[in-house]
């Protein structure tokens, strides 16, 4: 079936800007997370949504991130007012059911942001 | 923040030949998992180990976990050149906690 796809694949934007990216987790998915990977460094979390609510949003690195999933699906990170420093790829990952223990991640292929 | 370090973090080996990587963190986990990562396929689950594991097989993959070390190793036997990626090890506190994941190794297998 189909897996987690994010949009769009490059997002290039001048600084001060405000973008949106977006993730489709893989269908019938409950438990979806945003994660932040620099260049040379591992993934890291940002947010963690079960359903409609964030569950868990203590990665996120400032009030200029922001990210919602209105219909227990699509989610959206939106970053206000872009700064160099938030060039990186930013990928989604989807779960069945996140109350299940050791429930397995399936990471989408990633968004490139570049702030210019 | 990073819990896993990898270890090395770039290795060049020739097709047929072992790749063993390290990881190394810092707090009490529930699980640890490893992920491989490349252009082509995004990053991938491998393989998860319980803290009450020891050692965990999966086709060509072996990987052991010393919880008194706090540390973990995956083997790749008879690596191939579809084998170059990077991978990374991620620790999970509780079980249904977020991922911590490492550095990563850089892994180049040669034809």
């Amino acid at each position: 079936g189909a897996g987690v796809s994010q949009t769009p694949s490059n997002k290039v934007t001048e600084k001060g800007k405000y973008v949106e990216l977006r993730c489709d987790p893989i269908s019938g998915h409950t438990a979806l997370y945003w994660y932040r990977q620099s260049l040379g460094q591992g993934p890291e979390f940002l947010i963690y949504f079960q359903g409609t609510g964030a569950a868990d949003d203590s990665g996120l690195p400032n009030d200029r991130f922001f990210a919602v999933r209105p219909e227990g699906s699509v989610s959206t990170l939106k970053i206000q007012r872009t700064e160099r420093g938030d060039s990186a790829v930013y990928l989604c990952a989807s779960s069945l059911d996140r109350d299940r223990p050791e429930d397995t991640q399936y990471f989408g292929p990633g968004t490139r942001l570049t702030v210019l | 923040s990073q819990q896993g370090e990898e270890d090395p973090q770039a290795l060049s080996i020739q097709e047929g030949e072992n790749a063993t990587m390290n990881c190394s963190y810092k707090t009490s986990i529930n699980n640890l998992q490893w992920y491989r990562q490349n252009s082509g396929r995004g990053l991938v689950h491998l393989i998860l180990i319980r803290s009450n594991e020891r050692e965990k097989h999966s086709g060509r993959l072996r990987v052991t976990l010393d919880t008194s070390k706090k540390s973990s190793s995956l083997l790749i036997t008879a690596s191939r050149a579809a084998d170059t990626a990077s991978y990374f090890c991620a620790t999970d506190v509780s079980g249904y906690s977020t991922l911590t994941f490492g550095k990563g190794t850089m892994l180049l297998v040669s034809p």
